[in-house]
């Protein structure tokens, strides 16, 4: 099952323009992680937010995380054309054993025009 | 590059047959994740192994299984392979599980392709 519900599946943007994709989940978290996938290749981790933080920022990128809403936002300020690509939410938690997972959502699809 | 290798990149099998994935993990990490991306499914937890052990299941079928052996290594045995079966195998590896804060580094993934 899917731990994270992006919202919107898809987005496109002209670029300069800023793009925010929304993420929401549903058991407890220790941290909420956003990851970039470019077509077909690996993801790659953009930025982690622990529970305890409401507000995180790297570069370009803005995350926030309200725990009682169950919900991250990740803002991408000044967008480029090479920020095309799919987002998504991970929530990092323990599962009932004990041992720490992360599980995604299905993403978003942030198409950028130039 | 994430220091997650993958082989082999693709792979083309008919079904009923077996194949083997393999993730080399970055240096130094001790967990291994697995994880299928399908276009209907999105991206399924499968399983995780940590220094050698087994530490939770995912949606794994049961033609499915893995191991991580003890140079860290971990492979993903796909069997009796169905049309749906198709779809990207991604490895990601951890430097230590039971924190808090971990982020993965994911492999370029391996494509498989049933037919």
């Amino acid at each position: 099952s899917q731990q994270g519900e992006e919202d919107p599946q898809a987005l496109s943007i002209q670029e300069g323009e800023n793009a925010t994709m929304n993420c929401s989940y549903k058991t407890s978290i220790n941290n909420l992680q956003w990851y970039r996938q470019n077509s077909g290749r690996g993801l790659v981790h953009l930025i982690l937010i622990r529970s305890n933080e409401r507000e995180k920022h790297s570069g370009r990128l803005r995350v926030t995380l309200d725990t009682s809403k169950k919900s991250s936002s990740l803002l991408i300020t000044a967008s480029r054309a090479a920020d095309t690509a799919s987002y998504f939410c991970a929530g990092g938690g323990y599962s009932g054993a004990g041992s720490y997972q992360l599980t995604f959502g299905k993403g978003t699809k942030l198409s950028v025009i130039p | 590059d994430s220091g997650v290798t993958q082989t082999p990149k693709h792979l083309i099998t008919a079904t009923g047959q077996r194949v083997t994935l393999r993730c080399s993990p970055r240096s130094g990490d001790l967990s291994v994740y697995w994880y299928q991306q399908s276009l209907d499914q999105g991206l399924q937890f499968l399983i995780q192994y940590y220094n050698g052990e087994e530490r939770a299941k995912g949606n794994i079928l049961e033609r499915f299984s893995a191991q991580q052996f003890p140079d860290l290594h971990s492979e993903l045995n796909l069997s009796s392979l169905e049309l749906g079966d198709s779809a990207l195998y991604f490895c990601a590896s951890s430097e230590k599980t039971g924190l808090s804060s971990t982020e993965a580094f994911f492999g370029q993934g391996t494509r498989l392709t049933v037919v």
